[in-house]
């Protein structure tokens, strides 16, 4: 399995600014994924991340919106830009069986409002 | 197209009754994972169990059991004698891209156990 920590765990934040969410494992990991859920809902995939590559993302998210770093095997961060009430979501980071099985492991979660 | 459906959307039941959590998964891969999460209301997704597209021996852990049926494209999970602290939402998941380790997750069925 995989130990992951996110930060913050939770912001309040205002229309129009923009939030930083950190994603540290305690193993090294090719594969980390960004996922959006939305109030009551399921998780969507938002974007794969693996180092020394650009993010790939999912159709309906974009680059600008939500730009991704993975500078090592261990840290990624997710961005969430010139945010608007919609943003207010639940992002959970998640990576890929350290031990190489086909599971992930998610991470704790940020919970974000935005007013 | 990949699809995971999860009909029930909550179910409540009172503590130490055995409840059965259906999942119905499409594909058109032949080799294909499938997953069952928690999540608790602390929001952070726990990892249950993994199956394989080849392995459709049935599993118990403890209360937990699930049973995977390839002739109704169904991964069922069953909880023996149910506790308060299993009243969560639970997600199936289905991989079915060799190597991208993509999930689609179903809509989630929210577990109430009553004491």
């Amino acid at each position: 399995s995989a130990v992951i920590s996110q930060k913050p765990s939770r912001d309040i934040c205002q229309r129009g600014t923009s939030l930083t969410i950190q994603c540290q494992v305690d193993s090294q990991v090719t594969m980390m994924f960004w996922y959006r859920q939305q109030p009551g809902q399921s998780l969507t995939l938002i974007a794969t991340a693996n180092q020394g590559s650009e993010a790939t993302y999912e159709s309906g998210f974009v680059i600008d919106k939500f730009p991704i770093s993975r500078p090592n095997l261990t840290f990624s961060t997710l961005t969430v830009s010139n945010m608007s009430p919609e943003d207010s979501s639940i992002y959970l980071c998640s990576v890929e069986d350290p031990a190489g099985g086909d599971e992930q492991f998610f991470g704790p979660g940020t919970r974000l409002t935005v007013l | 197209a990949q699809k995971v459906t999860q009909a029930q959307t909550e179910i409540s039941v009172v503590e130490k009754e055995d409840v059965t959590l259906d999942c119905v998964y499409e594909t058109r891969d032949t080799t294909y994972y499938l997953f069952w999460y928690k999540q608790p209301p602390s929001g952070e997704l726990v990892f249950l169990i993994r199956r394989n597209s080849f392995d459709e021996q049935n599993e118990i852990s403890g209360r937990y059991s699930w049973n995977f049926q390839k002739s109704t494209s169904s991964f069922n999970f069953t909880i023996t004698a149910s506790q308060v602290v299993d009243s969560a939402v639970y997600f199936c998941a289905l991989s079915a891209t060799s190597g991208t380790y993509k999930y689609i997750f179903g809509t989630g069925t929210r577990l109430k156990v009553l004491a």
